[in-house]
């Protein structure tokens, strides 16, 4: 059974570019839930993904976006860096939204730092 | 609304001796919750999960944690620590049957020899 997995690993970009990050589900996984952690905080839920559809989504402005495929794997967007952008990007992929989906199974994150 | 607060950033132990890592929760309906570990450099692992079943939840690597409606509270505990546990846990809430996680700020704990 494939894991989590994440790319790049590490990113380094600009004020005002635009970054895109890629996660690949677990196997037999179709939800994706995409969290920010900041250095020295918990994660915070950005939004999930159920079935290509947007299935919920937390306190971030629209710059952030993504995309579900029918693989079940997901991007992350971010349009218009800013420099509190700078953080650890943690996908997690669960087996369905609903009742007893909340086990959810973390990628080894993506480093995002802004310049 | 649910929310976590861990009641400490840092935890402090000798090797051998018990740990204790503190988390209170608030959620308005009936919780699911979590305890997730993360070592440096790599992903979350989840250690334990409470879902409305046994209060007593056992976890891996001898962790357990207890679900006291009363206290709303879900602290994490184990009888003897190892030099291996040394890392950031974190306590989660989420409302049972939907898949937001809701987490704490995080208690790093430290073990020394």
């Amino acid at each position: 059974e494939t894991g989590v997995t994440q790319s790049p690993t590490h990113l380094i970009k600009t004020r005002g570019q635009q970054v895109t990050l890629r996660c690949s589900s677990q196997s037999g996984h179709n939800t994706v839930s995409w969290y920010q952690q900041a250095l020295g905080q918990g994660p915070q839920f950005i939004f999930q993904y159920y079935r290509e559809e947007e299935n919920g989504r937390g306190n971030f402005p629209p710059r952030f976006s993504g995309l579900q495929f029918p693989n079940y794997s997901s991007e992350l967007n971010v349009n218009a860096l800013e420099l509190d952008d700078s953080a650890l990007y943690l996908c997690a992929s669960s087996l369905a939204a609903g009742w007893g989906a909340n086990e959810q199974f973390f990628g080894p994150g993506t480093r995002l730092t802004v310049l | 609304a649910q929310s976590v607060t861990q009641l400490d950033s840092h935890v402090s132990v000798s090797e051998g001796t018990p740990v204790l890592l503190r988390c209170n929760y608030s959620s308005s309906y009936s919780p699911s919750l979590f305890w997730y570990v993360q070592h440096p450099n790599k992903g979350l692992q989840l250690l334990l999960k409470y879902t409305s079943a046994a209060t007593l939840v056992k976890g891996i690597n001898g962790f357990e944690a207890e679900f006291k409606k009363s206290e709303t509270s879900f602290h994490l505990t184990k009888p003897s620590a190892h030099m291996s546990d040394a890392a950031e846990y974190f306590c989660v809430v989420s409302l049972s049957g939907y898949s937001t996680l809701t987490f704490g700020k995080g208690t790093m704990l430290l073990v020394s020899p």
